[in-house]
């Protein structure tokens, strides 16, 4: 269930799980996305990143998918261990911009 | 240092108050960004600086918001007369941006409490 008071969508797995945050962007001439980690108390810190012309990028235990068609980025992390908790957010860059724009971030919470 | 430096972590000020927000961007980064984090919000942009350009002003919330950039290097946010909804996380990025598109690093913020 979510937190209460930080309205974020929130996931819950077991360590050893696998996990799938999901993220829907808006403009479809983004052309390079990002997906960052923030954990409480720390500015968000880069994971992995796929730019339009691919559809998956695989970095140690992460793997982005994105889906052009529907607008739609995944992060997927392997044998999820509870430093993995924190908050994920994707972002995205359109052609000629420099500036990210974030979503919203999704909550990842791992019990041991 | 090795990394995005801001100062400081935390500040409390009383409402209508001035405040000066800093960042030290990592050495040799020509591109900085500063962004705002409301308690469980995604992030806020707020203003771009880019090597010697103008700097994209266009996130500033209202004109109590400004920020320059001296020598290329440090950076300072610059909040009149605060209001409480100006409390939040300020986010302070730097990126080499020696391509079109190249990850942000980002500081630990500086969490803003008006009261």
């Amino acid at each position: 269930g979510e937190s209460v008071g930080l309205h974020l969508p929130t996931l819950s797995v077991q360590e050893g799980d696998n996990s799938i945050i999901n993220c829907a962007y808006s403009n479809s001439a983004s052309d390079y996305f990002i997906w960052y980690k923030q954990e409480s108390g720390k500015g968000p810190q880069f994971i992995i990143d796929i730019r339009s012309n691919m559809d998956k990028r695989q970095g140690q235990r992460v793997t982005v998918l994105l889906n052009k068609t529907v607008k739609h980025l995944s992060l997927q992390i392997a044998a999820t261990q509870p430093g993995d908790s924190a908050v994920y957010f994707c972002a995205e860059n359109t052609g000629g911009s420099y500036i990210p724009t974030f979503g919203r971030g999704t909550s990842l919470i791992v019990h041991p | 240092g090795a990394g995005v430096s801001q100062s400081p972590s935390n500040k409390v000020t009383e409402k209508g108050k001035d405040v000066e927000l800093r960042c030290d961007p990592i050495s040799g980064h020509t591109a900085l960004y500063w962004y705002r984090q409301s308690l469980g919000q995604g992030l806020e942009f707020l203003i771009y600086f880019q090597g010697n350009s103008a700097p994209d002003k266009s996130g500033l919330p209202s004109d109590r918001f400004s920020a320059e950039r001296t020598g290329g290097s440090v950076s300072t946010l610059t909040i009149q007369r605060t209001q409480q909804e100006d409390s939040a996380v300020y986010l302070c990025a730097s990126s080499p941006q020696t391509g079109l598109n190249t990850e942000a690093f980002f500081g630990q913020g500086t969490r803003l409490t008006v009261v």
